[in-house]
Formats: structure tokens, sequence, C-alpha cells
């Protein structure tokens, strides 16, 4: 079956770190894109980082410093490392797969998604 | 980098059609988009891409009464007789620079 599915999200204090995991199945999982996005409850999507195929990887200015997004091709698995987690961090973390060829530049599959919630 | 602009709300009645609009900033019309769909309590599923010329791929599994279309800088996400379970949040999504850009979202009332 092709999917996604996240784990390690969790309760963690301002100023903390947490490590996401996503395990990947059912594709080629080395020939594509990987990214993380966010969702904060009640609020819209928010792209947070992707990691190329290339081994390219790129993050908005909100997270720059801060999150490392990494890959081990090996294992099928993506990880996003977060340092110096703010209240604002509090969100649903997805990971999501670009598309094949000109069409990495959008997502087409999605996990279910792990919560991570900074407070003290 | 370019801008999605989105309606916060829409409705329309079971078993009618509704059209949701996604307009991209100045400068770049060009642009294809992705519509992503995010029913209540679940992650978002991918449905299709639309391209600047209005042809439109789907994603695996998308019935036939989704579909896309363009017109200058506008993309388009038609769906067409109504069900309860379309009632839910559409995202359309692009691309910028070493950048990936969401819409704010369009919430679908289903009445």
């Amino acid at each position: 079956e092709v999917q996604l599915v996240e784990s390690g999200g969790g309760l963690v204090q301002p100023g903390g770190s947490l490590r996401l995991s996503c395990a990947a199945s059912g594709f080629t999982f080395s020939n594509r894109d990987m990214h993380w996005v966010r969702q904060a409850t009640g609020k819209g999507l928010e792209w947070v980082s992707a990691f190329g195929s290339a081994g390219d990887t790129y993050y908005p200015g909100s997270v720059k410093g801060r999150f490392t997004i990494s890959r081990e091709n090996a294992k099928n698995s993506l990880f996003l490392q977060m340092n110096s987690l703010r209240a604002g961090d509090t969100a649903v973390y997805y990971c999501v797969r670009g598309g094949v060829g000109y069409d990495n530049r959008f997502f087409d599959l999605w996990g279910r998604g792990t919560l991570v919630t900074v407070s003290s | 980098q370019p801008v999605l602009t989105q309606s916060p709300s829409a409705s329309a009645s079971l078993g009618a059609s509704v059209k949701l609009t996604c307009t991209l900033s100045s400068g770049h019309s060009s642009y294809a988009v992705a519509w992503h769909q995010q029913q209540p309590e679940k992650g978002p599923r991918y449905l299709m891409k639309v391209n600047s010329d209005g042809s439109h791929s789907k994603g695996d599994g998308i019935p036939d009464r989704f579909s896309g279309s363009s017109s200058g800088a506008e993309r388009y996400l038609t769906i067409s007789s109504l069900q309860s379970e379309d009632e839910a949040d559409y995202y359309c999504q692009t691309w910028g620079t070493d950048i990936r850009v969401f819409g704010g979202g369009t919430k679908l009332t289903v009445l």
C-alpha cells in the first residue's frame, strides 16, 4: 500500500527539541522530493521544509536555523529535527510526497499527521 | 514569490455544482496549481493539478465529479453532483523559488 506514516509527536516545553519520523511504503522513496507541512488548530496549511531527491534542502524563514530535515533512503524514512521550539510551532505535522518530474513542485501524497504541542 | 488567494467560504446544495476559485498574484498567471481536500478531522488529500491552459490531471481514485479549469490568473476546482462527504476545506498550492505556497483555503458547506 502506498502510504506515509508519521511518528514522534508529543508535548515539549518551550525551548525544547523533538524529532519527527516518517515511514514511507509502496513507492520508490529515493526518487521523490519529500516535505513536511504543518497545520495549527483551526488554521491553514504551512510548508515547513523540503528534501529534494538530489540532496538539496529548503526551509521557510519561520523555521530556518531551528529545524533540520533529513532522510535515509535505505530505510525509506524522512525526519524532522526541531530545536528551540516555540508555542507558535504547535501544530499537526504532515509528511508529504512531491510529484514526479516537473510535478515535483506539487504534493501528491499526504500522511495522517502527528501532533506537536509546545507548552510549559 | 507567488501568492494564492481563496475565498474563505462557499456553499451549495446537495446534488448541485460548485466552482471554487484560486487566484494567482500578479506576474504568476502562468503557474499551475494543485488542489487538496481536507475533510473534517482528517489529513489532506491530493485531488488534481490544474495547468494555465485549463488542462488538469487527477490523483488516483478521484471521482469524475471533480474537474479543473483555468482563466487568466484564476484556477478553478468544480465539484458536480455534490455529496455530503464533499463538505471539507479545499486548498490550492503552488511553488516559488525554493519554497512551496498554499492558499488560505475555502471551507465548503453542503446544504
